[in-house]
């Protein structure tokens, strides 16, 4: 059963504009969410994280939105830039603070539009 | 900085064969992974380590098995390749226990004939 999800495989956004993706949970005790950035044939990358006390992270053109009600959180790209295109995975770790892994959703292909 | 370093990138074996997956950090961290990543499936984890000769299952533990002697090595081990586990495997350790942030290796593509 998968407790993280991510329905749009992929998605195609315009440089300059607001790149969106979305995620969403099912495991009410999960404490932390993570986006990481994958880039073919290298390890993914941190991005931002966000824990499920807080609503809203931001850190420079990224902002995570969490939820909790809707268990749904979404991450805002603005403005969105060539170097973005790549491969976003949304993660999220239980109340051990990840020591047994982080559980990953299919991820989400970005494709930015010059 | 910070370093997770996979000895291989690109392995091809043949079906049967023993294949050896090594992973050094040099954080001195406890926790480390190993996943496998497949296009539309996501990362996967297939075993973790919470200590030298410490091994826990993860989601898809068959035909996997590690290997932890040494704090900063943690070794995935196919005892007999199959053509199902070609993939990209990436070894991870724990950057941040307390948000369960994981820092990764670049990842070794192996291919099963």
């Amino acid at each position: 059963d998968q407790q993280v999800k991510q329905n749009s495989p992929s998605l195609s956004v315009q440089e300059g504009r607001i790149s969106i993706l979305n995620c969403d949970y099912t495991n009410s005790m999960f404490d932390y969410f993570l986006w990481y950035k994958k880039y073919p044939a290298e390890g993914p990358t941190f991005l931002i994280s966000i824990s499920s006390i807080k609503d809203k992270n931001e850190d420079g053109r990224f902002t995570v939105f969490l939820n909790k009600s809707a268990k749904h959180l979404s991450l805002h790209i603005v403005p969105s830039q060539p170097g973005d295109s790549a491969v976003y995975f949304c993660a999220a770790s239980g109340s051990g603070g990840g020591a047994d892994g982080l559980t990953f959703g299919k991820g989400t292909h970005l494709i930015i539009q010059p | 900085d910070v370093k997770v370093t996979q000895s291989s990138r690109y392995l091809v074996k043949r079906t049967g064969e023993k294949v050896f997956l090594e992973c050094v950090q040099d954080m001195d961290h406890e926790n480390m992974f190993w996943y496998r990543q497949d296009p539309g499936l996501g990362l996967r984890l297939i075993y973790f380590s919470y200590d030298v000769k410490m091994k826990e299952k993860g989601d898809i533990p068959e035909g996997y098995s590690v290997s932890r002697e040494k704090k900063e090595r943690f070794s995935l081990i196919l005892e007999s390749a199959s053509t199902n586990q070609t993939s990209m495997y990436l070894c991870a350790s724990i950057a941040a226990p307390n948000t369960g942030e994981l820092f990764f290796g670049e990842g070794s593509r192996l291919t099963v004939l």
